[in-house]
């Protein structure tokens, strides 16, 4: 019964490369976001989508693209991979509308770790 | 300007007992609400606590309390009774225009706790 699930666990890749990471939620909830953690542990918001539409968008670089087909997915699609991408990357959502207790809790899944050799 | 900053990079207590990991956060926003995040080292993200602007009375979840000084701007996390298996990254996040606006979390830097038996 994973909440929030994202896929692949690991990702090793070369410069230059395309990949994508795919993340998906079963709570029903309808804002979902991206956030990058670096090797210091920071985290950090890249992208956020509430119902399909793109409500934040950092300053990232324009390799990274999202997309969300529907409520409960939201892929991270990068370009010409840098070693700078190499991080963990997390999917998370919230339910935004009609909070149930307020807080806006942020589930997040596992996390994606790419490495950029 | 740093929106939450954690000034402990590393902690340590003794099993049992209690341990108070700072957190302190900037805004001028009315509306806002607080988070803890724990990452044990196998890097997932675990809610632990929330405490919004408006709340008059401390959070409190089973061995975690927030303490919160409006005026001071910090919400401290207090844990009690350490285990080992609290050892792990913690990390303060701060949502700010609780409901609208930018619905993202604003992460500090986390503090690494370690705790002997």
């Amino acid at each position: 019964d994973t909440a929030v699930s994202q896929t692949p666990k690991y990702l090793v890749t070369q410069m230059g490369n395309d990949k994508s990471i795919k993340c998906e939620q079963n709570l029903g909830h309808d804002t979902m976001y991206w956030y990058k953690q670096d090797s210091k542990k920071f985290l950090k918001i890249m992208f956020s989508y509430n119902n399909k539409e793109l409500i934040i968008n950092e300053t990232v670089p324009n390799r990274f693209s999202p997309k969300s087909p529907d409520k409960a997915h939201l892929n991270l699609h990068i370009n010409s991979l840098e070693l700078g991408d190499s991080a963990v990357y997390f999917c998370a959502s919230s339910q935004e509308s009609a909070s149930r207790d307020g807080t806006y809790e942020q589930y997040f899944g596992p996390g994606t770790r790419l490495t950029v050799t | 300007a740093q929106k939450i900053t954690q000034t402990q990079p590393g902690m340590f207590v003794q099993e049992k007992e209690a341990v108070t990991l700072d957190c302190t956060y900037d805004t001028s926003d009315p509306s806002y609400g607080l988070f803890w995040y724990k990452q044990p080292s196998s890097g997932e993200m675990i809610f632990l606590i929330y405490q919004g602007s408006y709340d008059q009375q401390n959070a409190t979840e089973g061995r975690y309390s927030l303490n919160f000084q409006k005026a001071r701007k910090s919400a401290n996390l207090v844990i009690s009774a350490s285990q080992l298996g609290d050892s792990a990254m913690y990390f303060c996040a701060m949502r700010e225009g609780m409901g609208t606006g930018r619905r993202a979390l604003t992460f500090g830097s986390g503090t690494r706790l370690q705790v002997q038996p």
